[in-house]
């Protein structure tokens, strides 16, 4: 069965530092998610992609986010220079086209910020 | 703004019960509703997704059902074994394409 590919699984970072994590979404979906899950906290929405544009973000995802599908496969969520707070469990996830079509989760990237 | 609660937050049975979880949601304006399983260091494993027009659904053991105008929705699971130990998650999605989650319930089947 087709699934979404995340990579790095951990990445340590000094804090100030620029990451990019990485994503391959299911191929024939066509919505894409970023989602972040602070250790012991609730699974957090951070943006939605749709048509190569942000569809919807939440307030989360300021300036200091910002995501990119750069060549119909990879899609990616870069952190511009990152803080202790940012150090978080991030899962993408992907969506087909329809309505009772579930949304499908990678593994996620462990971020630790020091 | 959506909120989602997930009682009971931990929930311990020995092997072989029937056990339902519960999901409760603010807001009823919702586009559907997706139970997923959690395993420790990995992702989401989709379980069961109920469209807002949709009552419940099954998948083998499991079984969601949804109630909008209450806010509420269950997922029950027949015949626990120790391979359904997991965090299960509850997650709503809005008519945006926000998804909002809750806190999860812990559940421990012993065998």
């Amino acid at each position: 069965e087709p699934e979404v590919t995340q990579t790095p699984s951990h990445q340590v970072t000094q804090m100030g530092q620029e990451v990019i994590l990485r994503c391959v979404p299911i191929s024939n979906h066509l919505y894409f998610y970023w989602y972040r899950q602070i250790l012991g906290q609730k699974v957090e929405f951070l943006v939605s992609f749709y048509n190569n544009e942000i569809s919807e973000k939440s307030e989360i995802f300021d300036d200091q986010f910002s995501v990119e599908r750069p060549d119909g496969s990879n899609f990616t969520l870069k952190i511009r220079s990152t803080k202790l707070e940012d150090s978080a469990m991030y899962f993408c996830a992907s969506e087909d086209w329809g309505p009772g079509q579930p949304q499908h989760f990678g593994d996620g990237t462990r971020l630790s910020i020091l | 703004k959506q909120e989602v609660t997930q009682i009971p937050a931990a929930l311990s049975v020995p092997e072989g019960e029937n056990l339902v979880l519960n999901c409760s949601f603010t807001d009823s304006a919702i586009y559907n509703l997706q139970w997923f399983r959690q395993d420790p260091g990995k992702g989401l494993t989709s379980l069961l997704l109920i469209q807002s027009s949709q009552r419940e659904q099954t998948s083998g053991r499991l079984n969601a059902s949804l109630d909008k105008s209450s806010g509420r929705s269950t997922l029950y699971i027949a015949a626990s074994q120790p391979g359904d130990s997991a965090t299960y998650l509850c997650a709503v999605k809005n008519t945006g394409n926000q998804f909002y989650f809750g806190t999860g319930t812990s559940l421990t089947v012993i065998p």
